[in-house]
Formats: structure tokens, C-alpha cells, sequence
């Protein structure tokens, strides 16, 4: 079956750099788009962008530009979602999903980076 | 960018119940809809998409209408494990999600 597995929590200081990852099982990787989301505490859903999982091409939606890197390494079917200059207002969960067309139809299950001095 | 707008914010409806769900958008996105249900600390879960079409093994009390900028979700006869978070996501111009709608007990 379909899995998303993500790395574990992180507990960083301010201006720290953090990198999550996805790893992807049950299905080809490279035939699905992998996106990221992010959640704020008691917060609704924000899409971070997406990345193409055939060419590596990423694309960042409006507030994700600079601080945020997409990557992947296609040989261990794993996406990468690095935060660098990592600010208080960056706690959140983020997730990694998949998509083919519009939806997003598997998720990981949430890597809590906290930003706390 | 394309704003979606959920109502209400919290639903409070007895198990047994129908709920009916809301999300406007702010320029038409077709069927282009999706719907995520999201327990607490959990992922969320694609329900419906196509505005529609019900995700692989989503039960048929879960129903979703609508098109253009006007969308439902109606769950019919709402069991206990329902009771969640529900988002709405157009995917017409890049992505946004709706704010989300708690639907409580």
C-alpha cells in the first residue's frame, strides 16, 4: 500500500537550519508529484508548493520563496523539505503529499519542527 | 490568489444527523474541489475530490455538490468518528485551502 514516512521531530534554535524528509513506498515514485503543506498550531492547511518528481523542478507558492528548499533523491524514493534561518513563526507541522492531477490523495504523517530558543 | 472561504466555522450536529458543509470560492475554479477530513493529530484524509468523486474507500454517507465558486459537503447520518476537521481545496490556480470547518458533537 501507499506510505508517506517522515522523519521525527526537531526542537531548533532561531537562524538554525532544519530538513525533513518523506520516504515513499507502494507506488513508482517518480509517477507522482510530491507537495508540501504546512500547519501552524490550531492553524487551517498551507500549501508550500510542489516538486516535480521526474526533472526536480521546484515550485514555491507566495510566502515560501528563499528560506525554503524542495530536493529529492529519486534512488531511495525519499522528498526533502529544508527550512534554513528558521524563525518562531515557522513551528508547525509539515507534511509531505502526493499528487497526480489535483488532489492529494496520500499524506505523510506530520513532522513537528519547533523553533524555540 | 484564490481565496476559499468555509462556513460555518464550527457545525455542532447529533450523531444520527445530516451536516452540511460550505466553501465559497473567490473566482470560479470549475471542479477543480477537493475535500480533507482531519482528526486531531492526524493527516488529513482526501474525501472527495472533483468536487464529487469519492476517495477510494470513503463511505457513501459522504457526498460532495457543486461547481464554478459555490461547493457542499453533506454527510449523512454523522456516526462518532466523523465528528473532525473538515478543509475544502481548490486546485484551479495552484493550491489554497479553505479555512476549515469543525464539526463537533
Amino acid at each position: 500500500q501507499v506510505q508517506l514516512v517522515q522523519s521525527g521531530s526537531e526542537l531548533k534554535k532561531p537562524g538554525a537550519s532544519v530538513k525533513v524528509s518523506c520516504k515513499a513506498s507502494g507506488y513508482t515514485f517518480t509517477s507522482y508529484s510530491m507537495n508540501w503543506v504546512r500547519q501552524a498550531p490550531g492553524q487551517g492547511l498551507e500549501w508550500m508548493g510542489w516538486i516535480n518528481t521526474n526533472t526536480g523542478n521546484p515550485t514555491y507558492a507566495q510566502g515560501f520563496t528563499g528560506r525554503f528548499v524542495f530536493s529529492l533523491d529519486t534512488s531511495v524514493s525519499t522528498a526533502y523539505l529544508q527550512i534554513s534561518n528558521l524563525k518562531a513563526e515557522d513551528t508547525a507541522v509539515y507534511y509531505c503529499a502526493r499528487s497526480y492531477g489535483g488532489d492529494l490523495d496520500s499524506w505523510g504523517q506530520g513532522t513537528l519542527v519547533t523553533v524555540s530558543s | 490568489e484564490i481565496v476559499m472561504t468555509q462556513s460555518p466555522a464550527t457545525l455542532s450536529v447529533s450523531p444520527g444527523e445530516r451536516a452540511t458543509l460550505s466553501c465559497r470560492a473567490s473566482q470560479t475554479v470549475g471542479s477543480n474541489l477537493a475535500w480533507y477530513q482531519q482528526k486531531p493529530g492526524q493527516a488529513p484524509r482526501l474525501l472527495i475530490y472533483g468536487a464529487s468523486t469519492r476517495a477510494t474507500g470513503i463511505p457513501a454517507r459522504f457526498s460532495g455538490s457543486g461547481s464554478g465558486t459555490e461547493f457542499t459537503l453533506t454527510i449523512s447520518r454523522l456516526q462518532s468518528e466523523d465528528f473532525a476537521v473538515y478543509h475544502c481545496q481548490q486546485s484551479n490556480d495552484w493550491y489554497t485551502f479553505g479555512q476549515g470547518t469543525k464539526l463537533e458533537i
